[in-house]
């Protein structure tokens, strides 16, 4: 079955850098790859979603990555703000599937 | 659009009991999930449906029971409530449509525990 591993630790980062967030797959690559927000108390809202043909999606200050190769895709939040810190969660969808399969997520603390 | 309803908000448990779990979406998604999540965890899928009259396991299925009359209602139901089905409950609905990519909409989340 499909693994998926997020930074296992929290990041913390000043308010302004570019926070970097990262998502390992292993076995077979999905059709595409979706990017949640999750705030404490609440469901996950969907951010973006990159495809496998795709290497790169951006939307306003965010930026997705999708590397096939290296099994690897990468989040950016360029400028960040307190206002982003929440935990994000890559989500892995393999072609003709029902269904998705989540990561445990990564904490992105941002700091004034 | 209300989007994805869950309830109840809240509730406790005693072992031996069960409950239903409500989920309802006005989206006309034909796809349906029941995930958990652990504190401090990633969610897992419970049950998943991709139409009416259709469901399937996912991760973690024991203890649980689903059903999907109809395109708007998936409830979950727990027989037999054991303390390691404490756990936050989250239903989400998406469109078919791969174009769209499955692009998941969650309710707000049902805190449950069992004592």
């Amino acid at each position: 079955s499909q693994k998926i591993e997020q930074n296992s630790e929290a990041l913390n980062i000043q308010e302004g850098k570019t926070a970097t967030l990262t998502c390992n797959y292993t076995n077979y690559s999905p059709a595409y790859l979706q990017w949640y927000r999750q705030d404490p108390g609440r469901g996950p809202v969907f951010l973006l979603l990159i495809r496998e043909n795709e290497k790169e999606k951006r939307k306003e200050r965010l930026k997705v990555t999708f590397d096939t190769t290296l099994k690897q895709s990468l989040f950016h939040i360029t400028a960040s703000q307190p206002a982003d810190s929440a935990t994000y969660l890559c989500a892995l969808r393999q072609p003709n599937a029902g269904k998705s399969t989540f990561g445990d997520g990564t904490t992105l603390t941002v700091k004034p | 659009n209300a989007g994805v309803t869950q309830t109840p908000k809240f509730r406790i448990l005693k072992i031996g009991q069960s409950m239903t779990l409500q989920c309802t979406q006005d989206m006309n998604h034909n796809y349906m999930y029941w995930y958990r999540q652990d504190p401090g965890m990633g969610l897992k899928l419970i049950y998943y449906s991709v139409g009416a009259g259709i469901t399937d396991k996912g991760e973690v299925p024991n203890g649980y029971n689903v059903s999907r009359s109809t395109t708007e209602d998936f409830p979950l139901r727990l027989e037999l409530a054991a303390p390691s089905q404490t756990s936050v409950y989250f239903c989400a609905s998406s469109t078919s449509a791969e174009l769209l990519g499955d692009t998941q909409y969650f309710g707000p989340g049902t805190r449950l525990t069992v004592l």
